[in-house]
């Protein structure tokens, strides 16, 4: 399968703990975003990285939301001290800059749950 | 900052029917990129059509079309001769076309289409 991968795709914690979330994107593809979506609502954007620069974190949701991509292949996406408002899917999407409309293609996402 | 609207929260259509779904979007840009992707249950979102702005012949694939009106900014997309796979979420996205694509998409709070056999 050479899709966009993300790992746990289900996560259960308790109110305080720190949590990881890996995506794994295609692999020629140098663009990698993370979103946010709760339940009944479209994708919200968090954080853009082209290759390992990360060029947009501003949208990141608190200072307890960070974000990696070293070496410009997977990404990790970290929420410390969750909170249960932290609870909703994370989505991780890739795309080919030098496609045309920058049709960015999405895993299955990893659901949070905080207790 | 851009918005997208969907206006309805879910519909409900006879398999081969036609259906169209609605979304307006707010946004200063001149260039920018419009999308329909779709969630089907449990499963990722995948891309259903692309409209780029600044092409005034609206797209189409196969039995998925869009009505692009831009001074309206109105982006609907039809499906005809629906089918029961095409029960999903619907998105409508816009993202724009400065920026390579930092700024990622605005989605929409998406349409619940349910295709009854």
């Amino acid at each position: 399968d050479t899709g966009v991968s993300q790992n746990p795709r289900h996560k259960i914690t308790k109110r305080g703990q720190n949590v990881t979330f890996r995506c794994d994107p295609i692999s020629e593809h140098n663009r990698l975003y993370w979103y946010r979506q709760t339940l009944g609502q479209g994708p919200e954007f968090l954080t853009y990285f082209q290759n390992e620069a990360q060029l947009e974190k501003s949208r990141l949701l608190s200072d307890r939301f960070s974000a990696e991509r070293p070496k410009g292949s997977f990404s990790t996406l970290e929420i410390q001290r969750t909170e249960q408002g932290d609870s909703a899917m994370y989505l991780c999407a890739s795309s080919l800059s030098l496609a045309e409309g920058d049709e960015q293609f999405f895993g299955p996402g990893t659901r949070l749950t905080v207790l | 900052a851009q918005t997208v609207t969907q206006s309805q929260p879910e519909m409900s259509v006879q398999e081969a029917e036609t259906v169209t779904l609605s979304c307006t979007y707010d946004t200063s840009e001149s260039n920018y990129y419009l999308f329909w992707y779709k969630q089907p249950p449990s499963r990722q979102m995948i891309l259903v059509i692309r409209q780029e702005a600044y092409k005034q012949q609206n797209a189409t694939e196969n039995r998925f079309s869009v009505n692009f009106q831009k001074a309206a900014k109105s982006f609907s997309l039809k499906i005809s001769d629906s089918q029961l796979g095409d029960t999903a979420m619907y998105f409508c996205a816009f993202m724009k076309r400065s920026g390579g694509g930092a700024d990622g998409l605005t989605f929409g709070k998406g349409t619940h289409l349910i295709i009854q056999p």
